[in-house]
């Protein structure tokens, strides 16, 4: 599966837009990219995940590159319980099993 | 029982002691999955299971043992405890390959 590059950390204020960015410059033709996040303490939530084309769910927008190099996570208004770390996730579809390779992910704080 | 639970939340383990750390889910998943996190290394799996009567190896599987006797419930086990196996537990499940993760609330194990 291809490496993704992500931010350490991010801060947003609360009701505001939050783009975490991913970069995933090796990504072959039938992986997909999927966003998780982690709250403190609990475990990973899936947000969503796309292949070539934009996303929208009820919790994020997820924007990919045409070349699909780079993606973008929208959260569109931020909130307090939005805090978390997400983690920007490639995985190659038809794979045996649903591995999933969790890097450090983003810290995205947001504040008041 | 809603979605994914795991049993105990928490345990303090003598080093050499077995130990099962439980995972049920009510979602008749085909698939599920245990990792472990530690601090500076992410979430890495240790096995998987396909379907019920099938398992296999993730990326870190020495030490651990798995059985899949039924759709719901996906046992981990530590024959022999060690130190580094002091952990946070995540077990997941998903309904096909290639769909969402859905992760249960962890267990915390500290081997001494």
């Amino acid at each position: 599966d291809a490496k993704t590059t992500q931010p350490p950390s991010m801060d947003c204020a609360e009701g505001r837009a939050a783009n975490l960015p991913c970069n995933h410059s090796t990504i072959s033709g039938n992986e997909y990219v999927y966003w998780y996040r982690q709250i403190h303490s609990q475990g990973p939530q899936y947000i969503i995940h796309g292949l070539k084309n934009n996303e929208t769910n009820e919790m994020a927008s997820l924007i990919i590159t045409e070349d699909r190099k780079s993606s973008t996570l929208i959260l569109p208004h931020a909130t307090l319980r939005d805090t978390a770390v997400y983690y920007c996730i490639v995985r190659a579809g038809g794979t045996s099993y649903g591995k999933l390779t969790f890097g450090q992910g983003t810290i995205l704080t947001v504040h008041p | 029982i809603a979605g994914i639970t795991q049993a105990p939340t928490s345990q303090i383990l003598a080093a050499g002691r077995r130990m099962t750390l439980r995972c049920t889910q009510d979602m008749r998943h085909n698939a599920m999955y245990w990792y472990r996190q530690d601090l500076g290394l992410g979430l890495r799996l240790i096995h998987y299971s396909n379907t019920a009567g099938t398992t296999g190896k993730g990326e870190v599987p020495d030490g651990y043992s798995v059985s899949r006797a039924n759709t719901d419930d996906f046992p981990l086990t530590l024959a022999s405890a060690v130190p580094s196996q002091t952990s946070v537990y995540f077990c997941a499940s998903s309904g096909e390959l290639g769909n969402e993760q859905f992760f249960g609330p962890g267990t915390r194990l500290t081997v001494l």
